[in-house]
């Protein structure tokens, strides 16, 4: 069975840092990738996602997510991050077969 | 397309009382799963429908959740009798089998507290 660990609970940081955010998955076959993010009071939304081609995706407001094979990781990045950012962010994995396994979350606060 | 659609947005309810909550997928798709969101548990996969036929149900905690799909553009999660331990966000979500990558798409959810 798939499973997707998120290597950070909760990461705080101040507005212009940079973001990188872990996830590790194990299944040994063909996944499609994604990061939802979660706002405050709000329901998760679709950030990025692989699905084969270019390793290095570009989602919105400037996240970029790197597809690395052989490391089985699918780590989530900004350059700069803002106070906006705050929010909980999930990454999961899609074995086409209809069910997406889910991270724990990592919780992300942005001071400003 | 107005996205996932989910009823009520809030509930109240008090202890052993029956809680009924609705979802409608996107138009289309084929896929619907029902998740619940705790603090402490984080974001869990009860169930999980294909063409209204649940696929997986081993993440519905125990006999008191039910959920049924009685048609494709409709489905509901029952929890008779509810408990103070139920309340949490549930989410639905759907997808198409006819996008490669299976997209999934949240409802805003339903915050239920049970007193």
């Amino acid at each position: 069975a798939q499973s997707v660990s998120q290597h950070n609970h909760h990461v705080i940081l101040s507005e212009a840092a940079s973001l990188e955010l872990g996830c590790n998955y194990s299944y040994g076959g063909t996944v499609n990738l994604f990061w939802y993010v979660q706002y405050p009071g709000q329901h998760l939304q679709l950030l990025l996602k692989y699905f084969s081609g270019d390793p290095l995706v570009k989602g919105i407001k400037g996240f970029e997510a790197e597809f690395i094979k052989s490391k089985f990781s699918f780590n989530l990045r900004k350059p700069s991050v803002q106070w906006s950012d705050t929010a909980e962010y999930f990454c999961a994995v899609n074995t086409n077969a209809g069910k997406s396994t889910f991270g724990d979350g990592t919780t992300l606060t942005v001071k400003p | 397309d107005a996205g996932v659609i989910q009823s009520p947005r809030h509930e109240v309810t008090e202890m052993g009382q029956e809680v009924t909550l609705r979802c409608k997928p996107i138009s289309g798709h084929d896929y619907l799963f029902w998740y619940r969101q705790t603090m402490m548990r984080g974001l869990e996969l009860l169930i999980y429908f294909n063409n209204n036929v649940p696929i997986d149900d081993s993440g519905m905690p125990e006999d008191r959740f039910s959920a049924k799909m009685p048609n494709a553009s409709f489905s509901t999660l029952k929890i008779q009798p509810s408990e103070p331990r139920d309340s949490a966000v549930y989410f639905c979500a759907s997808s198409s089998n006819r996008d490669p990558q299976e997209t999934q798409y949240f409802g805003p959810g339903t915050r239920l507290l049970v007193l």
